[in-house]
């Protein structure tokens, strides 16, 4: 599966949408890019999903870039019970694993 | 709809003593994963079963893990004998079908290991 970068951290107003950057450059045609989030003290938390359109839903938006190499995990409206840390996942159909790397720290600021 | 059940929630052990954890998916979910979680770390993979069999246990230190699924629904996995390295969170997840592109894992809330 291919690898994914992410910014250690980030920092957003509350309110103001956040707008969560992942690069995977190497992504193979079969390749599909999820995001989870971890609240501190909990498991994973499923948010989002997509192959090459965008993909909303009522937790965020992703926008995937129309070469496939990078995406963005967009919150449109923060709340403080955002913060947490985002992973950006590239699996491909059928995959078995589901890899996490360090992922981004997003901290949402009242 | 019950999430994920994992107990216990914490533990402290000693180094070279055994411990076990416990996981009960969510009622349906064919496929149960056990991941551990070193601290400032994302999750790694342990083991994955499928009903009650091993899909993948390639990352499993079998030397002193093991893990069961024996009746495809409740799971436990065992450290004997824990080292220190060891001390991690251990999480447990869930999905209904394994494989597909809208397959979405549950996860439990985990079980903090501490060895001394």
């Amino acid at each position: 599966d291919a690898k994914t970068t992410q910014p250690p951290s980030m920092d957003c107003a509350e309110g103001r949408a956040a707008n969560l950057p992942c690069n995977h450059s190497t992504i193979s045609g079969n390749e599909y890019v999820y995001w989870y989030r971890q609240i501190h003290s909990q498991g994973p938390q499923y948010i989002i999903h997509g192959l090459k359109n965008n993909e909303t839903n009522e937790m965020a938006s992703l926008i995937i870039t129309e070469d496939r190499k990078s995406s963005t995990l967009i919150l449109p409206h923060a709340t403080l019970r955002d913060t947490a840390v985002y992973y950006c996942i590239v699996r491909a159909y059928g995959g078995n694993k589901l890899v996490f790397g360090a992922g981004t720290i997003l901290r949402v600021k009242s | 709809e019950a999430g994920v059940a994992q107990s216990p929630r914490y533990k402290i052990i000693e180094k070279r003593q055994s411990v076990a954890f416990w996981c009960n998916p969510i009622s349906g979910h064919a496929t149960l994963y056990w991941y551990q979680q070193i601290l400032g770390q994302g999750p790694k993979l342990l083991i994955q079963f499928q009903n009650n069999g091993v899909v993948d246990d390639s990352q499993l230190p079998k030397d002193r893990f093991s893990a069961e699924r024996l009746k495809g629904v409740d799971s436990t996995l065992k450290i004997q004998p824990a080292k220190l390295e060891d001390s991690a969170v251990y999480l447990c997840a869930s999905s209904l079908v394994q494989g597909i592109a809208d397959e979405k894992l549950f996860f439990g809330s985990g079980t903090q290991l501490s060895v001394l």
